[in-house]
């Protein structure tokens, strides 16, 4: 059965760090979304990105943050200069986007990112 | 006002027991209700989603929207030690064919033999 994956599943890092976080998202899906769950705390939606182009994004999706399909299979997501604050378990989603019924988010296993 | 509420838990239950899980919202706009489950340290797995008010049944598993009270529900029959995980009532408003979702804080469930 297709999946989404991300990479790594665990990433340390030190404050003011780029990192960049990998998915894969299911090939025939032609919607992608960030989320992030800080522990303990709700799923929160960051980013939702469809034809190469940012569709919508949250408050907590500031300059810091960027999203890119460098290829055909990736979709990557960049932090500029992580905060303790971005310390979380971050979510990659995909959706198929056909049709005008409900599209399923398939989410990925999550990579855990911790700055310190 | 949080626009999606959902008692953290957690909740304990007996093998067998039915189990009651609910989230309140404040948006009236939502069109689809979901039910994740989340087992420790994995992401969201969907369960059901519901379009607007009404039931809807998948074996063990019944989901209801009341979009007048704002308020759904997600019953589970016959409860399983398999059934332990945390259950993330979810939202989305359908626009321009993606569903950003919204999440509740999740609900905790154990069921023990």
């Amino acid at each position: 059965e297709p999946e989404v994956t991300q990479t790594p599943s665990h990433q340390v890092t030190q404050m003011g760090q780029e990192v960049i976080l990998r998915c894969v998202p299911i090939s025939n899906h032609l919607y992608f979304y960030w989320y992030r769950q800080i522990l303990g705390q709700k799923v929160e939606f960051l980013v939702s990105f469809y034809n190469n182009e940012i569709s919508e994004k949250s408050e907590i999706f500031d300059d810091q943050f960027s999203v890119e399909r460098p290829d055909g299979s990736n979709f990557t997501l960049k932090i500029r200069s992580t905060k303790l604050e971005d310390s979380a378990m971050y979510f990659c989603a995909s959706s198929e986007g056909f049709g005008s019924s409900y599209n399923e988010q398939f989410f990925g296993p999550g990579t855990r990112l911790t700055v310190l | 006002q949080k626009e999606v509420e959902q008692d953290p838990g957690p909740l304990s239950v007996p093998e067998g027991a039915i189990v009651s899980l609910n989230c309140t919202y404040s948006n009236s706009a939502f069109q689809y209700f979901m039910w994740y489950r989340q087992y420790s340290r994995k992401g969201p797995e969907l369960l059901m989603y519901t379009y607007s008010s009404g039931n809807k049944e998948d074996g063990r598993f019944t989901a209801q929207v009341d979009k007048s009270s704002k308020y759904i529900s997600l019953f589970i029959r016959d409860s399983q030690p398999s059934d332990s995980a945390t259950y993330l009532c979810a939202m989305s408003m359908f626009s321009g064919g993606y569903n950003k979702l919204i999440f509740g804080a999740g609900t905790r469930l154990a069921v023990h033999p």
